[in-house]
């Protein structure tokens, strides 16, 4: 049953923490990305990455960090420097990041600071 | 700036009437545009995916249209059910070549009252 996974669906932390999405996908696609969700907005891009041990910042990244150690995992950690983290994030992939080739969403988690 | 908007914002109809959402994107130089379908709190699934050079996609009950000169699309939904209910987005994928990067709308919420 291939996808996109990610956990928790649901966070919460108090503000000054740090805290880390996951995303895991089976799909064997080199091409994962995050997405920054707000009520009532599209779709925001945070960072993405196009294959293992390389990842760009996309139109939001301030305040977010990334890693790709490994193809089926890329974590997104909100750092204490995110002034608005309250957010609905989800993760997606692709086969490559060529236009060509179609994005697959995960579940979301969202995430609440207090 | 690619950006991309969705007319209404939110939309309420009876069940069994036909319908159109709007999106309009200022960059005509898109590569393709993808409709997605977003429940409460959940991932997007995408519903339909018009390549640049095609001017309409169908799929069951749906029918999305694409004028690209003019940078709009519709999607067209016939005898609407209340399971229909969700918020709709659409998003542009540009013409380069490096980075698959969506640009989204943000959103219509439909409301099918049974």
């Amino acid at each position: 049953d291939g996808g996109i996974t990610q956990s928790p669906k649901y966070l919460f932390r108090k503000e000054g923490q740090n805290v880390t999405l996951s995303c895991e996908q089976n799909l064997n696609h080199d091409a994962m990305y995050w997405y920054r969700q707000d009520p009532g907005q599209g779709l925001r891009l945070i960072y993405y990455s196009q294959i293992v041990n390389d990842f760009q910042k996309g139109d939001i990244a301030e305040g977010y960090s990334v890693s790709r150690e490994k193809k089926e995992s890329f974590p997104l950690t909100v750092t204490s420097a995110q002034k608005n983290p309250t957010a609905f994030y989800l993760c997606a992939s692709s086969r490559t990041v060529a236009v060509s080739y179609e994005q697959y969403f995960g579940p979301g988690t969202r995430l609440t600071v207090t | 700036k690619q950006e991309v908007t969705q007319i209404p914002a939110a939309l309420s109809v009876p069940e069994g009437e036909n319908l159109v959402l709007n999106c309009s994107f200022t960059d005509s130089a898109i590569y393709n545009l993808q409709w997605f379908r977003q429940d409460p709190g959940k991932g997007l699934t995408s519903l339909l995916l018009i390549q640049s050079s095609q001017r309409e996609q169908t799929s069951g009950r749906l029918n999305a249209s694409l004028d690209k000169s003019s940078g709009r699309s519709t999607l067209y939904i016939a005898a609407s059910q209340p399971g229909d209910s969700a918020t709709y987005l659409c998003a542009v994928r540009p013409q380069e070549t490096s980075g698959s990067r969506l640009t989204f709308g943000e959103g219509t919420q439909l409301t099918v009252n049974p």
